[in-house]
């Protein structure tokens, strides 16, 4: 099992930009999660999902959008980047809410 | 509201010393809490929650509901400990749960 995968690993985007950042897990979880990470401060969420078809807002959703068309899938779309969103970002799956999430490697989001 | 406090981002102690991360949570409800850990050039990954009340890598953490702590020890810190490390609260339903983090604390631990 590859577990949860993230692209890119890193990129840089210019201020107004869009782009999407990737997620996969192949451990057929109904949990799926984004959070960013700011420098000396702990993850943040941005957006969860229970199962295909279903998010909800996390604590700072403000600037992004999920869809979740599958189960393996929860990409996390930036559609007008600002400098504020140079974040490291972390996607995570898990089997049920009160259950261990497995974390992706992490996307290093810089905005220029 | 929901919070978790980490109050030392670094905490540098001897190979063989004890080792305390501290985290202290506010939160209304009954918590539900855990230690994730990342080590350098990995992912971050469970390191133990208090429900399971088992030691992992030497490590253990107790619930005290009192102090509204989840300190995390260990009783001899080893080079291999050295590490960031995130205590998370769990809140919500169990359909909704979300985590929240502290703000981590890296332990070094020299040689």
């Amino acid at each position: 099992n590859a577990g949860v995968t993230q692209t890119p690993k890193f990129r840089i985007l210019k201020i107004g930009q869009s782009m999407t950042l990737q997620c996969t897990q192949d451990m057929n979880h109904n949990y799926m999660y984004w959070y960013r990470q700011d420098p000396g401060m702990g993850l943040k969420l941005i957006y969860y999902s229970v199962g295909a078809g279903i998010t909800d807002k996390g604590e700072v959703p403000n600037g992004y959008n999920v869809s979740r068309s599958t189960t393996e899938d929860f990409p996390l779309r930036l559609e007008l980047a600002a400098p504020s969103q140079t974040s490291v970002y972390f996607c995570a799956s898990s089997t049920r809410t009160y259950n261990e999430q497995f974390f992706g490697p992490g996307t290093r989001l810089t905005v220029l | 509201a929901q919070r978790v406090t980490q109050p030392e981002k670094l905490l540098s102690v001897f190979k063989g010393a004890p080792v305390e991360l501290k985290c202290n949570y506010s939160y209304s409800g009954s918590p539900e809490l855990f230690w994730y850990v990342q080590y350098s050039r990995q992912r971050l990954q469970l390191l133990l929650r208090h429900i399971s009340r088992e030691s992992i890598k030497g490590f253990t953490a107790d619930l005290n509901k009192g102090e509204t702590s989840f300190h995390l020890k260990k009783p001899f810190a080893q080079e291999e400990d050295s590490a960031m490390y995130y205590c998370a609260l769990i809140y919500g339903s169990s359909n909704t749960g979300k985590l929240i983090f502290g703000q981590g604390t890296t332990l070094q631990v020299k040689p």
